[in-house]
């Protein structure tokens, strides 16, 4: 199956609450990055983690990464009705090859 | 400093025409890739050029689709002839370095009828 495999697919929220997202991979890697996808949008990169580190904050944006579970998690605190949209991680394999394996997404909806 | 611009925003052609894609990288970005997503399904890798050479195109679907770098700058990518399961959302990224954050741009949505 795809690496990057997100959790859950879907999650609403009421505005203020806390959101977390997950994601599972499944070799290793360099990196791994999250993404964020407005409707009929771009994707607007959020925050790059490195194999060797484990934790990152941007601004209301924390995230963790696990390499012996080989996953990783996004959390986005305070929630706004703005952060909907659809979030993907999206990993770059620790071989000679520099692209990105993106997962499916999971689509956030922040109710005001 | 502008990001990555593609052009056209949305393109929709007929089955067995063909259609150019244009994507501007980050200025002074060596690395270009394409992605597409094509109908429900995930982001999907097509190419790796670093400045005008492909460095990985292991994920150009068939011969139907030829990207260009010339000069290292901009990149095209033409699909020619264009068939209906091409239609999708076709995005270009660029990075300064690989291993670095690759900044995309807002993709063209193409429609083969």
């Amino acid at each position: 199956s795809q690496q990057g495999e997100e959790d859950p697919q879907a999650l609403s929220i009421q505005e203020g609450e806390n959101a977390t997202m997950n994601c599972s991979y499944k070799t290793s890697i360099n990196n791994l990055q999250w993404y964020r996808q407005n409707s009929g949008r771009g994707l607007v990169h959020l925050i790059l983690i490195r194999s060797n580190e484990r934790e990152k904050h941007s601004g209301r944006l924390r995230v963790t990464l696990d390499t012996s579970k080989k996953s990783s998690s996004l959390l986005i605190t305070a929630s706004r009705a703005a952060d909907t949209a659809s979030y993907f991680c999206a990993t770059e394999r620790m071989d000679s090859s520099y692209k990105l394996i993106f997962g499916s997404g999971t689509r956030l909806l922040v109710r005001p | 400093e502008a990001g990555v611009t593609q052009f056209p925003s949305h393109s929709v052609i007929e089955k067995g025409q063909t259609v150019t894609l244009r994507c501007d990288p980050i200025s002074g970005h060596d690395n270009l890739y394409w992605y597409r997503r094509v109908m429900g399904k995930e982001i999907k890798f097509l190419l790796h050029f670093v400045k005008e050479s492909k460095q990985d195109e292991s994920g150009m679907p068939n011969n139907r689709f030829l990207a260009e770098r010339t000069g290292g700058t901009y990149s095209t990518l033409k699909v020619q002839p264009a068939e209906l399961e091409d239609s999708g959302v076709y995005f270009c990224a660029s990075s300064q370095n690989t291993l670095d954050t690759q900044y995309f741009g807002p993709g063209t949505r193409l429609t083969v009828l």
